[in-house]
């Protein structure tokens, strides 16, 4: 079956543009996670998505960063007027969020990443 | 806030070898804890994932133990292969969000 896939896999863009990352989360996967993974760091919290809606946003780290969510399926997060500092591995997850007992199975997928470069 | 830490951060051995990669966490209120490796340039495959109620999850080579009361968790890699070498990084679920380590760079040298 399709695992989580992002596009694109490479990004280079000049700095103050604005760019467009997208998630295809795994079919039926309720939950959608945003990441960022910096050279020789670790990984980043950005966003989570539930259906549709975002009950977590404390990750993003300024209000050029935005993601929404439609249709429960696709992502998209998008930076606005990039800076230097935005050049990171930009990952998405999904899982099926089981509630109550189940919680304990929720399980992350991982997509490949984005590779976002602002020169 | 969850904090969760590898030791050591980066780890070399020869072919063959076993081999144990640590992490802790802050706040054993966890539902589950995940095991990731993650190659150069890729995203993170997953390995195991251990219930809270459970102790230990094992996949051919591997096996995972989490202690929550202690806060650790122990990833035992047998008859290591240079084809394990990679970055592995464990994660704790708290029902809302996944808290991930720094990770552990393994190399296995040939």
């Amino acid at each position: 079956g399709a695992g989580v896939s992002q596009s694109p896999s490479n990004k280079v863009t000049e700095k103050g543009k604005d760019v467009e990352l997208r998630c295809d989360p795994i079919s039926g996967h309720t939950a959608l996670y945003w990441y960022r993974q910096s050279l020789g760091q670790g990984l980043e919290f950005l966003i989570y998505f539930q259906g549709n809606s975002a009950p977590d946003k404390s990750g993003l780290p300024s209000d050029r960063f935005s993601a929404e969510r439609t249709g429960g399926s696709v992502s998209t997060l998008t930076i606005q007027r990039t800076q230097q500092e935005d050049s990171a591995v930009y990952l998405c997850a999904s899982s099926l969020l089981r509630t109550g007992a189940a919680t304990s199975y929720n399980e992350q997928f991982f997509g490949p990443g984005t590779r976002l470069t602002v020169l | 806030k969850q904090e969760v830490t590898q030791i050591p951060a980066a780890l070399s051995v020869p072919e063959g070898e076993n081999l144990v990669l640590n992490c802790s966490f802050t706040d054993s209120a966890i539902y589950n804890l995940q095991w990731f490796r993650q190659d150069p340039g890729k995203g993170l495959t997953s390995l195991l994932l251990i219930q809270s109620s459970q102790r230990e999850q094992t996949s051919g080579r591997l096996n995972a133990s989490l202690d929550k009361s202690s806060g650790r968790s122990t990833l035992y890699i047998a008859a290591s292969q240079p084809g394990d070498s990679a970055t592995y990084l464990c994660a704790v679920y708290t029902g809302n969000q996944f808290y991930f380590g720094t990770g552990t760079s393994l190399t296995v040298i040939p």
